[in-house]
């Protein structure tokens, strides 16, 4: 069964620490993103990643970095959490190869839900 | 600015019923939409996709219907059972940039009532 692995489901952190969340698929897909999900906003896309090493914003990239050494690990970083980033983080990933659909369908881990106290 | 919308945030339908999840959208060049469904605690699954030359798709009791004139698209499932009971995100997809990305709305939790 294909996923993908997101290392932590729940964290608690405080203000001003630095944050990294971790994200593993395991279907040699190019693409890897990071969202944010919150209640009445939807999610909310933040980095997202073509290649190894390459990276681009989303929509909401302040207070947010990326790092992608390896084709399988796509990593978020909080430089300095802060209190207005606790939120569920949903990575995910997806194939250049669009498939019968011709959608680009993504496929998403479980979730990292973090708390800024 | 929401380039995708889903004005309902929550809707309730007996099981057997249909259920209608709505989705508006404003950038033209989106070349596909998807619908996702979230149960608590766990990530968005995918469930169907249209591209945007079709006006209707259909898997099982899941059928997205696209009218492009009004940037509109909905999805029916016929029969509703309750375990449809979840967040239903609409999501669109374009191809500008170097990686296609998906824009999400804001989701409707669907309830399926007994």
């Amino acid at each position: 069964d294909v996923k993908v692995t997101q290392s932590s489901r729940y964290l608690v952190k405080r203000t001003g620490e630095k944050v990294f969340l971790e994200c593993v698929q395991d279907m040699d897909h190019e693409n890897m993103f990071w969202y944010r999900q919150d209640p009445g906003l939807g999610l909310r896309l933040i980095y997202f990643s073509y290649d190894v090493k390459m990276k681009e914003k989303g929509d909401i990239p302040e207070g947010y970095s990326v790092s992608r050494e390896k084709k399988e690990r796509f990593s978020l970083i909080l430089e300095s959490a802060s209190t207005n980033q606790t939120s569920m983080y949903l990575c995910a990933s997806s194939s250049v190869n669009r498939g019968a659909s011709g959608a680009n369908v993504l496929t998403f881990g479980a979730g990292s839900r973090l708390t800024v106290l | 600015d929401q380039q995708v919308k889903q004005n309902s945030p929550s809707l309730s339908v007996q099981e057997g019923r249909i259920s209608i999840l709505n989705c508006d959208y404003t950038n033209s060049m989106f070349d596909y939409f998807l619908w996702y469904k979230k149960y608590p605690a766990e990530g968005p699954t995918f469930l169907i996709s249209i591209s945007s030359i079709k006006d209707k798709n259909e898997d099982g009791r899941f059928t997205v219907f696209l009218n492009k004139s009004a940037k509109h698209l909905s999805l029916h499932i016929v029969p509703s059972q309750p375990g449809d009971s979840a967040v239903y995100f609409c999501a669109a997809s374009d191809l500008e940039g170097t990686a296609s990305k998906l824009t999400f709305g804001t989701g409707t939790r669907l309830q399926v009532t007994l």
